[in-house]
């Protein structure tokens, strides 16, 4: 089976524009979860979607969106780009709802010039 | 602010010999995870360790837990080149973990 994958793996971007990150989960994993990694932190969490509806939301501004698709993947959207959004974005899947264990993607490093 | 914090931020070995990495937190948890992380990759999960339990073993690794002081420790064993990586550990709050800055460990060889 595939694991989590992430596309794209690493993008520029400038300060203003937008970007959308894709993300699908383990087959059969109904749950998926979005991270925020800056370099020399642990990830911390922006959104989580189980069965297609948010079920959490991090301490994000309403700049940062989701959604989850009926086949389980997701994007995740982030408009006006800050230099401070450069990143490594983690996808995360689980079967459950909830955080439980999480298999990662590899991640989208994004940079924000 | 995080819900764990590392310690130490980083960690430098020779190969064979122990590594110990330990995590404090802050509040009441159900469970607490270990994950490791290559060169800023994705996160790989390690271990799982519930509230109930006092010692875990995973091949090489041994994760204790101490509810009372609110902390964990990570051991590797035998440490090689390949456990270079940098070490997380996590714990649930809500429908999220909440993840530690980590440990960084450099085994060399």
């Amino acid at each position: 089976d595939a694991g989590v994958t992430q596309s794209p793996t690493h993008l520029i971007k400038t300060r203003g524009q937008h970007v959308t990150l894709r993300c699908s989960p383990i087959s059969g994993h109904k749950s998926v979860s979005w991270y925020q990694q800056v370099l020399g932190q642990g990830p911390q969490f922006i959104f989580q979607y189980y069965e297609k509806e948010e079920r959490g939301r991090g301490n994000f501004p309403d700049r940062f969106s989701a959604r989850q698709f009926p086949n389980y993947s997701s994007e995740l959207n982030v408009n006006a780009l800050l230099l401070g959004d450069s990143a490594l974005y983690l996808c995360a899947s689980t079967p459950l709802r909830g955080a439980n264990v999480l298999t990662f993607g590899a991640g989208s490093r994004l940079t924000v010039l | 602010s995080q819900q764990g914090e590392e310690d130490p931020q980083a960690l430098s070995i020779q190969e064979g010999e122990n590594a110990t990495m330990n995590c404090s937190y802050k509040t009441s948890i159900n469970n607490l995870q270990w994950y490791r992380q290559n060169s800023g990759r994705g996160l790989v999960h390690l271990i799982l360790i519930r509230s109930n339990e006092r010692e875990k073993h995973s091949g090489r690794l041994r994760v204790t837990l101490d509810t009372s002081k609110k902390s964990s420790s990570l051991l590797i064993t035998a440490s090689r080149a390949a456990d270079t990586a940098s070490y997380f550990c996590a714990t649930e709050y809500g429908n999220k973990l909440v993840f530690g800055a980590g440990t960084i460990l450099r085994v060399k060889s």
